[in-house]
């Protein structure tokens, strides 16, 4: 079956740990991304890749890196300098022609104490 | 740059009642538009969307979109509320060039008593 699969689903870490969240897709899209979701506040873009080995910050990129080595992947890191990384993830792909509609994997919630 | 607004954050229906869900976008020129539903601790899953054809679109579980360029709106209902609607409801809207992200609303909360 064709989409998109985060690992883990639930992740713990301490304050000032590097952590990566993972994001792979089998449905041959182009374009991926990260969206970070917090309570009333609605999807919030971290940061987008249109093809491999390229990609642009979006809204809230501080504090969070990227890589697109390969077109089926697209981790995210969450650093040390992110303020207040807590958050539920949410990884996104589509491809770049048609309807612009994206597909979305089950998310990642992170917990950072 | 275009933006989206869900008017109201939380909506309560009783079980057989309509479920009206508001979205008002600004853009000068008709965009694509989209409804995502997600459950608790999930990814979002497409509803509908509107991509220039018909006005009237209609998307799963019984749930149908108009599109108002007049009003720009794009306002979600299903005529009959089942508890299994009740769930997290967002708007989107698609800048013009492929590939770039969607914007959404801040998603309105569905609850469904029987």
């Amino acid at each position: 079956d064709g989409g998109i699969t985060q690992s883990p689903k639930y992740l713990f870490r301490k304050e000032g740990q590097n952590v990566t969240l993972s994001c792979e897709q089998n449905l041959n899209h182009d374009a991926m991304y990260w969206y970070r979701q917090d309570p009333g506040q609605g999807l919030r873009l971290i940061y987008y890749s249109q093809i491999v080995n390229d990609f642009q910050k979006g809204d809230i990129a501080e504090g969070y890196s990227v890589s697109r080595e390969k077109k089926e992947s697209f981790p995210l890191t969450v650093t040390s300098a992110q303020k207040n990384p807590t958050a539920f993830y949410l990884c996104a792909s589509s491809i770049t022609g048609g309807t612009h509609e994206q597909y979305f994997g089950p998310g990642t919630r992170l917990t950072v104490t | 740059a275009q933006s989206v607004t869900q008017l109201g954050s939380h909506v309560s229906v009783s079980e057989g009642a309509l479920v009206l869900l508001r979205c008002n976008y600004s853009s000068s020129v008709p965009p694509y538009l989209f409804w995502y539903v997600q459950y608790p601790n999930q990814g979002l899953q497409l509803l509908l969307k509107y991509t220039s054809a018909a006005t009237l679109v209609k998307g799963i579980n019984g749930f149908e979109a108009e599109f108002k360029k007049s009003e720009t709106s794009f306002h979600l209902t299903k005529p009959s509320a089942h508890m299994s609607d009740a769930a997290e409801y967002f708007c989107a809207v698609s800048e013009l060039k492929a590939g770039t992200a969607l914007i959404f609303g801040k998603g309105t909360t569905l609850s469904v008593s029987s």
